[in-house]
């Protein structure tokens, strides 16, 4: 069945430094790649997204790359701050009669201050 | 505008009994998903509704779990003879599609637990 694996599983950062989480997905099918935030106790939340016919997209300090030959993509953040500190989801959405997700199973990111 | 409510929050139960869970969608969103959400885990995809068409149930995983979707609104989970590993915060999202995109809003949250 459709995988979504998720690296690492936890990454602790100084505050400023860079963050790097990597996903790979199985379904060739996927077309779009949401990354979700989840604060302690909140709903996730939808940070970027990236569909299938655009490599890299930017917003302010996030950015996602996508590779689909390899199937991975990445989600960068620069210059973090401590309310960066959350679980970070990736997932792999593809429009087979619908749009069923499957999510990875998240990054905890700790930015020390 | 509203987002997505759930309904209880926390919800406490003995082994064995039935339980039925709540999800009110943003109104006009056509697609609902729900989502199993254990301690310090990831979410698990549980069952997908999109317009009338029949639901994804891939997910579910035993015959206990059941979920409808009345009127492309409301949505109901429905966990038989709880068991212990049911325990779990339970997730619902709904999402528009507009533009090919599937941002999902999700709700509070359930939090079951089984004694």
């Amino acid at each position: 069945g459709e995988n979504v694996e998720q690296h690492p599983s936890t990454l602790s950062v100084q505050e400023g430094d860079s963050a790097v989480i990597k996903c790979t997905y199985s379904d060739s099918a996927s077309n779009y790649f949401p990354w979700y935030k989840q604060e302690l106790g909140k709903r996730p939340q939808l940070i970027i997204d990236i569909r299938s016919n655009v490599g890299e997209k930017k917003d302010q300090r996030i950015a996602v790359t996508l590779n689909k030959t390899a199937k991975h993509f990445s989600l960068h953040i620069t210059e973090t701050q401590p309310e960066d500190s959350a679980v970070y989801f990736c997932a792999a959405s593809s429009y087979t009669g619908g749009f069923k997700t499957i999510f990875g199973a998240g990054t905890r990111l700790f930015v020390k201050a | 505008g509203a987002g997505v409510s759930q309904s209880p929050s926390n919800k406490v139960t003995e082994k064995g009994k039935d339980v039925e869970l709540r999800c009110d969608p943003i109104s006009g969103h056509t697609a609902l998903y729900w989502y199993r959400q254990s301690l310090g885990q990831g979410l698990e995809f549980l069952i997908y509704f999109q317009g009338n068409s029949a639901p994804d149930k891939s997910g579910l995983p035993s015959d206990r779990f059941s979920a409808e979707r009345t009127g492309g609104s409301v949505s109901t989970l429905t966990i038989q003879r709880t068991q212990q590993e049911d325990s779990a915060v339970y997730l619902c999202a709904s999402s528009s599609l507009a533009g090919g995109r599937n941002e999902q809003f999700f709700g509070p949250g359930t939090r079951l637990t089984v004694l």
